[in-house]
């Protein structure tokens, strides 16, 4: 089971959306609506930001939306924040394979 | 609040066995969800080992399935990871995080650095 496929990098300044793809195959992103999405600050444990393709953990800014089309997911940050420089990272149920996270994708704000 | 705590040696010589704990408080592990691991090397991404159901249910990454072992202790509201054969490819920060049914980690532990090393 190959890892699903995010770009290395994505940039924003201030204010602007930055959308991260992620994907895979119809045995994983698009044969289910179990995508979810992690931030990871250096040195940090993940963070849990999105769940179920487009649902929001309890805490999360509704600036952090995900959504999904055929065997891509994507999430987007509007209103990029300083705090919101990361890495992240998708994961989603892959059958018998049950989990399998994405390459990983640096945000950097300008 | 849950919260997840690893804990085990930081150094493991090649061949030898990886053997990490991971503490739960704030939530029984008897009382449901699964727990899992997953590591991520210097500089990598992360890679998921897997999962077990409270009552025993175990699910591997078919790449490691041959040298992995996961257990539950819920008398001690823990659970065990066991890597046989380690190689300097297993030098990663191992993460320990409860795992929800519909696939997706809500807790975290703060990770361990374990390097393979003689």
């Amino acid at each position: 089971q190959s890892a699903l496929t995010q770009p290395p990098s994505a940039s924003g300044s201030p204010g602007q959306s930055v959308t991260i793809s992620c994907t895979g195959t119809s045995s994983d992103v698009g044969g289910y609506n179990y995508v979810s999405w992690y931030q990871q600050h250096p040195g940090k444990a993940p963070k849990l930001m999105i769940y179920e393709v487009s649902k929001r953990p309890s805490g999360v800014p509704d600036r952090f939306s995900g959504s999904k089309s055929g065997n891509t997911a994507s999430l987007t940050v509007s209103g990029l924040q300083a705090e919101d420089e990361a890495d992240y990272y998708c994961s989603s149920y892959a059958g018998s394979i049950n989990s399998v996270f994405g390459t990983g994708t640096k945000v950097t704000v300008l | 609040q849950v919260q997840l705590q690893e804990s085990g040696p930081g150094l493991v010589k090649p061949s030898e066995t990886l053997s990490l704990t991971c503490g739960v408080s704030g939530y029984s592990i008897s009382s449901g969800y699964y727990w899992g691991w997953i590591r991520q090397p210097p500089g990598k991404g992360l890679e998921w080992i897997g999962s077990m159901f409270h009552s025993g249910s175990n699910y591997y990454n078919p790449s490691l399935k041959s040298r992995v072992t996961i257990s539950v202790d819920t008398s001690n509201n823990q659970f065990s990871l066991r890597l046989t054969s380690v190689t300097a490819a297993d030098t990663a920060v191992y993460y320990c995080a409860r795992r929800r049914g519909n696939y997706f980690f809500d807790y975290w532990g703060q990770g361990t650095l374990v390097t393979v090393s003689s």
